[in-house]
């Protein structure tokens, strides 16, 4: 079956740098989209592709891959960042998609 | 862009169906995903619909008792759950299909998100 792993939490000092992981074998030759989820909303779209932002998401956000592990980082965290994140990916191999189980990131 | 707006709360009895919608204010250009979410848990991917209808995936969890189906007249898409558990009460999305291919590598995303709807199941 299609899985992706994210730690359940990670935190970060206000300012500093953070690094939001997903692990999957569906990342092998793709690349992960990223969702921000506050309590209460709906989720939005944060990265996309190789290291894409949408229109509105601060350039503090950024994504990177290498092999089966996908990549969330916050540069200079602000405390409007705490929420829970999400990944998600396609597993061609036999047509699902997935979500990670999600990371809940505090900022300190 | 296209907005979702997602029709509202449905209180449902075990065993029961619900059908839940999901209008575009434009064209249904892309696919459509369904993702739900438990209260306190993660997002669960449900499934997706074409544009035509024509081409529908389900989560294999839920094969059998999902239903996705797509009025293009009314842009509209709607998600039937059938045989209602107390596991199925949640918040449902409904939200966009995008994909894209970059040096050979295939990649996709989903946006925007409808607003969601929540599903209780209460005797």
């Amino acid at each position: 079956s299609s899985e992706l792993t994210q730690d359940p939490a990670v935190s970060v000092a206000l300012g500093q740098t953070v690094r939001i992981t997903c692990q999957g074998n569906s990342l092998r030759g793709s690349y992960a989209s990223w969702y921000q989820q506050k309590p209460g909303r709906a989720p939005i779209l944060v990265i996309y592709g190789e290291n894409n932002r949408p229109s509105g998401i601060p350039d503090r956000f950024s994504g990177s891959t290498s092999g089966n592990t996908a990549s969330l980082s916050i540069t200079g965290a602000q405390a409007e960042d705490e929420a829970d994140y999400y990944c998600y990916s396609g597993d061609r191999s036999n047509n699902q998609w997935v979500f990670g189980g999600g990371t809940k990131l505090t900022v300190l | 862009q296209v907005q979702m707006t997602q029709s509202g709360t449905e209180v449902k009895k075990p065993g029961a169906s619900v059908k839940l919608s999901c209008k575009a204010s434009g064209h249904i250009t892309n696919y459509i995903h369904w993702v739900r979410q438990a209260p306190g848990q993660g997002l669960e991917w449900m499934g997706v619909i074409s544009p035509s209808g024509n081409t529908v995936v389900y989560a294999q969890k839920l094969q059998g008792r999902v239903t996705m189906t797509i009025d293009t007249s009314a842009s509209t898409v709607y998600m039937e759950l059938s045989s209602l558990r107390y596991e199925d009460m949640a918040v449902y999305y409904c939200a966009k299909d995008w994909s894209a291919t970059s040096g050979g590598s295939q990649y996709w995303w989903i946006d925007p998100w409808g607003q969601g709807t929540l599903v209780t199941v209460s005797s």
